[in-house]
């Protein structure tokens, strides 16, 4: 019964190809966040969405679009990938006012 | 803008050891801070989250403090145990519209059976 969750785990694909990242959560929140963690394991943030309100983290390249069909689902979106792009993005959600919950993580390799 | 760092980088420590781990924060207008676990490999886990009126939260063997007005927290780890080790993250949600988590570089612990 996972909260967050993302598909796929894995991704290795090529320069220059497009690929797209699932997420959902089950429950019910609000707010759910894009995140990206690098090899030195820092974590950022890329994007959140709040109630059809997009918050866009201006040093994200406009290459990576998140999409949300609805309140339970934020998927990403990523154009034209370069190597740089390799790294485990994390999805998240939360509540107003609440704990933050993380997926489990989709690690993507690009070569 | 909100640097958050967390002392030490890295922590090894025997069985049953209790311990401190540190994180402080530059901006100390802050809505919560939030401390997670991430083992190697996996998602993060939520730990504890202390709202800012808060000065202390407790779960288990685990207890976080806030202190703002010095821009401070500890995680406290009582009785450690091997299943403890883990990269221990520390995030701080700002005041305002934007409250989006800004994350330390964690800390690296590894309890030695």
């Amino acid at each position: 019964d996972t909260a967050v969750s993302q598909t796929p785990k894995y991704l290795v694909t090529q320069m220059g190809n497009d690929k797209s990242i699932k997420c959902e959560q089950n429950l019910g929140h609000d707010t759910m966040y894009w995140y990206k963690q690098d090899s030195k394991k820092f974590l950022k943030i890329m994007f959140s969405y709040n109630n059809k309100e997009l918050i866009i983290n201006e040093t994200v390249p406009n290459r990576f679009s998140p999409k949300s069909p609805d309140k339970a689902h934020l998927n990403l979106h990523i154009n034209s990938l370069e190597l740089g792009d390799s790294a485990v993005y994390f999805c998240a959600s939360r509540v107003a006012g609440g704990e933050q919950y993380f997926g489990p993580g989709t690690r993507l390799t690009v070569t | 803008k909100q640097e958050v760092t967390q002392i030490p980088a890295a922590l090894s420590v025997p069985e049953g050891e209790n311990l401190v781990l540190n994180c402080s924060f530059t901006d100390s207008a802050i809505y919560n801070l939030q401390w997670f676990r991430q083992d190697p490999g996996k998602g993060l886990t939520s730990l504890l989250l202390i709202q800012s009126s808060q000065r202390e939260q407790t779960s288990g063997r685990l207890n976080a403090s806030l202190d703002k007005s010095s821009g401070r927290s500890t995680l406290y780890i009582a009785a450690s145990q091997p299943g403890d080790s883990a990269t221990y993250l520390c995030a701080v949600r700002p005041q305002g519209s934007a409250r989006q988590l800004t994350f330390g570089s964690g800390t690296q612990l590894t309890v030695l059976p």
